[in-house]
């Protein structure tokens, strides 16, 4: 199956500034990598996807980027506030075709610091 | 994006009784799926909740210890059966809805 690798397990940042969390997958056949969100006593809650024929996209503060060669993606929130402190995961899937396809990074705990 | 209700969305439960738990989609899907996520861990997908027929259990997991239900397109359950308090963890429904994963708010099961 895939192996996904997610850095940093935890991460720290002032209020403002920028966060950058990444994300490495084993196969090549992963088409399509969503991220996902998860506060505290919620369920994960997906922000932003990025599909195999795309390089970059970008929705207000975040944005992701993937380089297929390297087999890495990454996801970049800009200025960032208290109410983006969460866990947040990737995901990788082969071929699109449901959940069983689906595999999840180990997240990582972002803490905004006002 | 569909909206999940779980239900519950905590218990306490005693060791070796069972918790069932409910996930209702607000539209009709063809895929539900039942994730566990232990305290502080990632995701794992314990089975597909087929309609009209027996889930699919990755892994690792079987029916007898998570028994699942799919009467049709917008409702599932899963149970948790003779519970250990290694059982205790989160547990999340999700739907693919054209090709997205959703997610419910996920049910905190803690068993003493």
């Amino acid at each position: 199956g895939e192996n996904v690798e997610q850095h940093p397990s935890t991460l720290s940042v002032q209020e403002g500034d920028s966060a950058v969390i990444k994300c490495t997958y084993s196969d090549s056949a992963s088409n399509y990598f969503p991220w996902y969100k998860q506060e505290l006593g919620k369920g994960p809650q997906l922000i932003i996807d990025i599909r195999s024929n795309v390089g970059e996209k970008k929705d207000q503060r975040i944005a992701v980027t993937l380089n297929k060669t390297a087999k890495h993606f990454s996801l970049h929130i800009t200025e960032t506030q208290p109410e983006d402190s969460a866990v947040y995961f990737c995901a990788v899937v082969i071929d699109q075709t449901g959940a069983n396809n689906l595999f999840f990074g180990t997240g990582t705990r972002l803490t905004v610091i006002p | 994006s569909a909206v999940i209700s779980q239900k519950p969305s905590r218990d306490i439960c005693q060791r070796g009784t069972s918790l069932t738990i409910q996930c209702q989609v607000d539209s009709q899907v063809t895929m539900m799926f039942w994730y566990r996520q232990q305290p502080g861990q990632s995701l794992t997908l314990i089975a597909t909740a087929n309609q009209g027929s027996e889930a699919t259990y990755e892994s690792g997991f079987v029916i007898d210890k998570f028994p699942i239900s799919r009467p049709n397109l917008t409702f599932s359950t899963l149970t948790v059966s003779n519970l250990s308090p290694e059982d205790s963890s989160i547990y999340l429904c999700s739907v693919d809805n054209t090709g997205e994963l959703f997610f419910g708010e996920g049910s905190r099961l803690t068993v003493l």
